[in-house]
């Protein structure tokens, strides 16, 4: 089975403070992509990207940076933290889209603003 | 960007009875629709697929869709205290994007 892992599992930061959210994948999916769940809003897109070296817009960039320097690695970057970035944060792979564009989802990463 | 209306917010069905979630979507370029469930603590996983019109069946779970109206559905018959969890419909309007509904929170009680 797909493994999606994220680290940290659980983070406080203070306000205008830098986190990082990581996301490593083994299953050598070209696609990666970051969320944020909260109550209400389901699974928003962040940021996503094709393969290494590249990143996409989702429908909430604002405030988030990604970095994808490998294959197997995607990064969330919050470089001034705020308090509405309290959240549940999960990263997915996926193979190339259409009917084989299942998403992998990792355990989540649960931030908190402080 | 693509809307989705998903329905209901929450339901409580009893066990072996049948639960009922609706979705719409908006862009009419989706052609591709999952249903993902998540259990509390978990991430999302994928449930089913289903990318033609009418029903798909696996085991107690029937998706159906309608691509006309862009609607998707799922039943679950003979519900069990483990179904119960947050369900989630998507559809892909971009090659690689998937756009999710707010989800549905099932209770199924013993």
């Amino acid at each position: 089975e797909a493994a999606v892992t994220q680290s940290p599992r659980n983070k406080v930061a203070v306000t205008g403070g830098k986190v990082t959210l990581s996301c490593n994948q083994t299953n050598n999916h070209n696609n990666m992509y970051w969320y944020r769940q909260d109550t209400g809003h389901g699974l928003r897109l962040i940021h996503y990207s094709y393969g290494a070296g590249s990143t996409e817009k989702g429908d909430i960039p604002d405030g988030y940076k990604a970095s994808r320097p490998s294959q197997e690695n995607f990064s969330l970057i919050l470089e001034l933290a705020t308090p509405s970035q309290t959240s549940v944060y999960f990263c997915a792979s996926g193979a190339a889209g259409g009917r084989y564009a299942e998403q992998f989802f990792g355990p989540g990463t649960r931030l908190t603003v402080l | 960007q693509q809307k989705v209306q998903q329905s209901p917010e929450s339901l409580i069905v009893p066990e072996g009875g049948m639960a009922s979630l609706n979705c719409t979507f908006s862009d009419r370029n989706s052609q591709y629709f999952w249903w993902y469930r998540q259990h509390s603590g978990e991430g999302p996983k994928a449930l089913m697929s289903i990318f033609s019109n009418g029903d798909k069946k696996e085991g107690r779970f029937t998706a159906h869709l309608n691509k006309a109206s862009l609607y998707v559905s799922l039943h679950i018959k003979d519900s069990q205290p483990s179904d119960s969890a947050l369900y989630f419909c998507a559809g892909m309007p971009n090659y690689n994007v998937l756009y999710f509904g707010s989800g549905t929170k099932l209770t199924v009680e013993p």
